[in-house]
C-alpha cells in the first residue's frame, strides 16, 4: 500500500525567506505525486503534479518541486514567501493519477512578517 | 479550470438525523468521484469511491450503512450520513478526476462541507 510522511508537522519562515517542504513517499513504482494547498476551511488548489519525464516541476503561485526516486522524496519548494502562502500545504500520492490519492498528514505553513 | 461545487458549504444537524452533501461537477462529467473526510488539524482520509451506474467502493472501516453514497448522473454523487452522532462532526471534501492523457490527468476538489451533529 502506498504511504506519504511528511515529516514537519509545523514551518515558520520569515516573508521573503526561501521555503523547502519535505515529503516521502513509499510505493512500490514509479506513482503520480501531487502538492496541494489548503486555507483555512477551504477546499484544495492543486499546486503541482509529477507523472514522468523532468523530475524538477514547475507549479502555480512560484512553487517548484523536485522528485528524487533515489530518496522517493518530492520536495517542494519556493525561492522566496510571501505573507498570503501561510496555509497547510498536503503531499500526496496516487497510483494512477485519476484515481484514489493517499495524503500526508500536512504541513502547517506560518509566514512572519 | 474544472470546478466542482458541494452543497450546503455548513450544516449542523440534530443527532440522529441523516444529512445529505452534494458534489456536483460543474463543467466537466465524471465518472467517478471521491469521498474523503478531514478531521481539524489532520489530513484528508478517503472513505468511499462513488461510481456513476454501480455501488460505491468503501475503504476499510468506513460503515456503508451509515454513509449512503448515490452516483446519481455523471456530475452529481451525494454523501448522506445517515443517523448522525456528533463523532460524525467532520469536514466532508469530494473530488473528482478528469480524463484523458495522463499528462492531463488531475482530480478537482470540492470546498467542502462543515457538518457538526449537535
Amino acid at each position: 500500500a502506498q504511504s506519504v510522511t511528511q515529516p514537519d508537522i509545523h514551518i515558520t519562515v520569515s516573508e521573503g525567506a526561501s521555503l523547502e517542504l519535505r515529503c516521502n513517499y513509499s510505493y512500490g513504482a514509479t506513482p503520480y505525486l501531487f502538492w496541494y494547498v489548503q486555507s483555512p476551511g477551504q477546499g484544495l488548489q492543486l499546486l503541482l503534479k509529477y507523472f514522468s519525464g523532468d523530475t524538477l516541476v514547475q507549479g502555480i503561485k512560484g512553487f517548484e518541486a523536485e522528485f528524487k526516486r533515489s530518496q522517493s522524496s518530492f520536495n517542494l519548494r519556493k525561492p522566496s514567501v510571501h505573507w498570503s502562502d501561510a496555509a497547510e500545504y498536503f503531499c500526496a500520492v496516487s497510483p494512477t493519477g485519476a484515481g484514489k490519492s493517499t495524503f500526508g498528514d500536512g504541513t502547517t505553513l506560518t509566514v512572519k512578517p | 479550470g474544472a470546478v466542482v461545487s458541494q452543497h450546503p458549504s455548513r450544516v449542523i444537524c440534530k443527532s440522529g438525523t441523516s444529512v445529505k452533501i452534494e458534489c456536483r461537477s460543474l463543467d466537466f462529467q465524471a465518472t467517478t468521484m471521491f469521498w474523503y473526510r478531514q478531521f481539524p488539524k489532520q489530513s484528508l482520509m478517503l472513505m468511499a469511491t462513488s461510481n456513476e451506474g454501480s455501488k460505491a467502493t468503501y475503504e476499510q472501516g468506513v460503515e456503508k450503512d451509515k454513509f449512503l453514497i448515490n452516483h446519481a448522473s455523471l456530475t452529481l454523487s451525494t454523501l448522506t450520513v445517515t443517523s448522525a452522532h456528533p463523532e460524525d462532526s467532520s469536514f466532508y471534501i469530494c473530488s473528482a478526476p478528469t480524463s484523458g492523457r495522463p499528462s492531463s490527468y488531475e482530480q478537482y476538489f470540492g470546498p467542502g462541507t462543515r457538518l457538526t451533529v449537535t
